[in-house]
């Protein structure tokens, strides 16, 4: 089946640092993708939706200039977390829609902790 | 807004045990409702799902039958095993849209 490739696995930075996160649909391609961030025992909850030779489209109170995407080809999109904070510390997940109407393969996801 | 609620875990059963996790919704549309899961270390994988009201999506076992009346989509297994130790997500894809709207997850622990 499909495949999500997400790293790192797990990241620690120092406060003040910049924090580049990678997704790459291995088997297939993909003109949309899509970043999730989990806090402890909450909700995935979407930022943002990742387009292929586009800009990406924000959820509301995600901060564009705090959270860079950049989805350079059909098979790869990155998230850049800028001068990350304390409160950036987070699950960061990407997903890929597939061929089948509503499926989507994920990645398994990036923990980072900004000290 | 749409919204996914689903009990909070973890649950802990024996082996053999039957499970429930309930998962409730609100939505705008007409969504379609999934369950995943997410092994340690892994990607959330799609375990099962449904598309309109009266549909049942099952896989290795497990079942959820699409409930409008009830906005529920409660997932079940009649007999769990270690393996089955995950965290399972709720979720859904409101009409018009192709991001999900997850619910918080429950940790499901299978003791032998």
């Amino acid at each position: 089946g499909a495949v999500v490739s997400q790293h790192p696995s797990r990241v620690i930075c120092k406060s003040g640092t910049s924090v580049k996160i990678e997704c790459r649909s291995l088997d297939f391609q993909a003109t949309t993708m899509f970043w999730y961030r989990q806090f402890p025992k909450q909700s995935l909850m979407l930022m943002a939706t990742s387009n292929e030779g586009s800009k990406a489209t924000y959820e509301q109170g995600v901060e564009k200039d705090k959270f860079l995407i950049n989805h350079a080809s059909l098979t790869l999109s990155t998230l850049t977390v800028t001068s990350a904070h304390p409160e950036d510390s987070s699950f960061y997940i990407c997903s890929a829609p597939g061929l089948v109407r509503d499926i989507q393969y994920f990645g398994a996801g990036t923990r980072l902790s900004v000290l | 807004g749409d919204s996914v609620t689903q009990m909070e875990g973890p649950v802990t059963l024996s082996e053999e045990a039957f499970l429930t996790i309930n998962c409730t919704y609100t939505a705008t549309g007409y969504p379609s409702l999934f369950w995943y899961v997410q092994y340690p270390g892994e990607g959330l994988q799609l375990l099962l799902k449904a598309t309109k009201a009266d549909d049942k999506g099952s896989n290795k076992g497990f079942e959820a039958t699409y409930r409008k009346e009830t906005t529920s989509f409660h997932l079940e297994k009649g007999s769990v095993q270690v393996s089955d130790s995950a965290v399972y997500f709720c979720a859904l894809v409101d009409t018009g849209r192709r991001a999900l709207t997850f619910g918080s997850g429950t940790r499901l622990q299978v003791q032998p």
